[in-house]
């Protein structure tokens, strides 16, 4: 089992849409979960952070951290075709290596 | 802020060659930077945790002979690919931590193209 599940997708929804991202986690010692944005051949850039259980949102976008249950969500809100991207969630116990999942690759159509 | 460069952004190379990517911290400086690979499709798997002044400690099953990380300033480290053959064809992203008030993220680099003929 890995220790961070993320289903590839890959996922397409049309422009306005909300886009529903998650990642599930076996190991109860992550704290920070993250999610990346990486556009094809560029390296990831950090869209959301969130220590601990809750939400953050961030104009479009918000996260969610529900760690009794080990899962994490990315939800953006009137998708955008810019938005088309692979999103990675991330997350660490605090020793500064992260551990990711597979990544999600979104298409919105115009 | 947290600008990471990396230099070159794509390399192609005879098999048994070796070839040097560099990673920079441009407008921080960066106590420990990151090695990773990432293949088509697939996610980011880190190689070596790299802190400046001081030996790159390497993921299990990672070899410390073929892939030399030196640390050698706060701004720039660099991945060696020794005798690159065509199983190390991948996509190399570089990390840096910095004095982040956002505990535990890393700035990614833009990625270096391999590419062993």
């Amino acid at each position: 089992q890995k220790e961070v599940e993320q289903d590839p997708g890959p996922l397409s929804v049309p422009e306005g849409a909300i886009v529903s991202l998650n990642c599930t986690y076996s190991n109860s010692a992550f704290q920070y979960f993250m999610w990346y944005r990486q556009y094809s051949r560029k390296g990831p850039e950090l869209l959301m952070y969130t220590y601990s259980s809750g939400n953050k949102e961030d104009g479009r976008f918000t996260a969610q951290v529900d760690k009794s249950s080990k899962y994490i969500s990315l939800f953006i809100r009137d998708s955008q075709p810019s938005d088309s991207a692979t999103y990675l969630c991330a997350m660490s116990a605090g020793d500064y290596k992260l551990s990711f999942g597979a990544g999600t690759t979104v298409t919105v159509r115009a | 802020g947290a600008v990471v460069s990396q230099h070159p952004s794509r390399v192609i190379c005879k098999s048994g060659t070796s070839v040097k990517i560099e990673c920079r911290s441009l407008d921080f400086q960066a106590t420990t930077m990151f090695w990773y690979r990432q293949f088509p499709k697939q996610s980011l798997m880190l190689m070596a945790t790299s802190n400046e002044g001081s030996k790159a400690t390497y993921e299990q099953g990672v070899e410390k002979d073929k892939f030399l990380i030196n640390h050698a300033s706060l701004t720039l480290s660099t991945l060696t690919v020794t005798s690159a053959h065509p199983e190390d064809s991948s996509f190399y992203i570089c990390s840096a931590r910095g004095d982040s008030k956002i505990a535990d993220t890393q700035y990614f680099g833009p990625g270096t193209r391999l590419t062993v003929l």
